[in-house]
């Protein structure tokens, strides 16, 4: 079965520097929560998105900003990056967030290094 | 704001044995759901177990099984005939009204052969 898919799996940027992480859901799933998991700590939410709008935002700095395209992918954009910025960023999907569906199915991951 | 507990931040098992790992939330939402998230060194989040509220049959997965107490507001987890595959993070979960997750510190696992 097709799972969720981030690209890239691994990236490395300079301070200051910009990132754009994306996202692709399971088919058919509609609604996308990115996560930020740093060393040693428990993912943390950051923004989701149902049917291209936000539908939630949690500790998301300013200086990160995030969409949902037409075909439900999402990307999340990073500018001037800091060192507290490195961590795993994790995507989940899914459906129409209504009973059962409320099971979020977690990408691989990207880790992010800002040295 | 809803908070998720995980009192035990390293636990250890006998292989074939059998471990609960605990949590407990804080929440004045009445319908939500709990979920059980594996996370092995690969670092990707594996869904183990969910648990919705509304119901009061404790959800089980072969050799996963969850004592839910809503009234405690507690949900813990046992994991019966313990495998090396096994170790990993355990993550608590919870999901309310909005839907993100709101997740416990972890658990580590360690299985000994």
């Amino acid at each position: 079965a097709a799972g969720v898919i981030q690209s890239p799996r691994h990236l490395i940027k300079e301070k200051r520097e910009t990132a754009t992480l994306k996202c692709y859901p399971i088919p058919r799933h509609d609604t996308v929560y990115w996560y930020q998991q740093g060393p040693g700590q428990d993912p943390q939410f950051l923004i989701s998105f149902y049917e291209k709008m936000q539908s939630d935002k949690g500790s998301i700095p300013d200086r990160f900003s995030a969409q949902q395209f037409s075909d439900y992918h999402s990307e999340l954009n990073m500018s001037s990056l800091e060192l507290g910025d490195s961590a795993l960023y994790f995507c989940a999907s899914s459906l129409n967030p209504s009973g059962l569906a409320r099971v979020q199915f977690f990408g691989p991951g990207t880790r992010l290094t800002v040295l | 704001a809803q908070t998720v507990t995980q009192s035990q931040p390293e636990m250890s098992v006998q292989e074939a044995e059998t471990v609960t790992l605990s949590c407990t939330y804080d929440t004045s939402e009445s319908d939500y759901y709990l979920f059980w998230y594996k996370q092995p060194p690969s670092r990707q989040m594996i869904l183990v177990i969910r648990q919705e509220a509304y119901k009061q049959q404790n959800a089980t997965e072969n050799r996963f099984s969850v004592n839910f107490q809503k009234a405690a507001k507690s949900f813990s987890l046992k994991i019966s005939d313990s495998q090396l595959g096994d170790a990993a993070m355990y993550f608590c979960a919870y999901s309310g009204v909005n839907n993100d997750m709101r997740f416990g510190a972890g658990t580590r696992l360690t299985v000994k052969p």
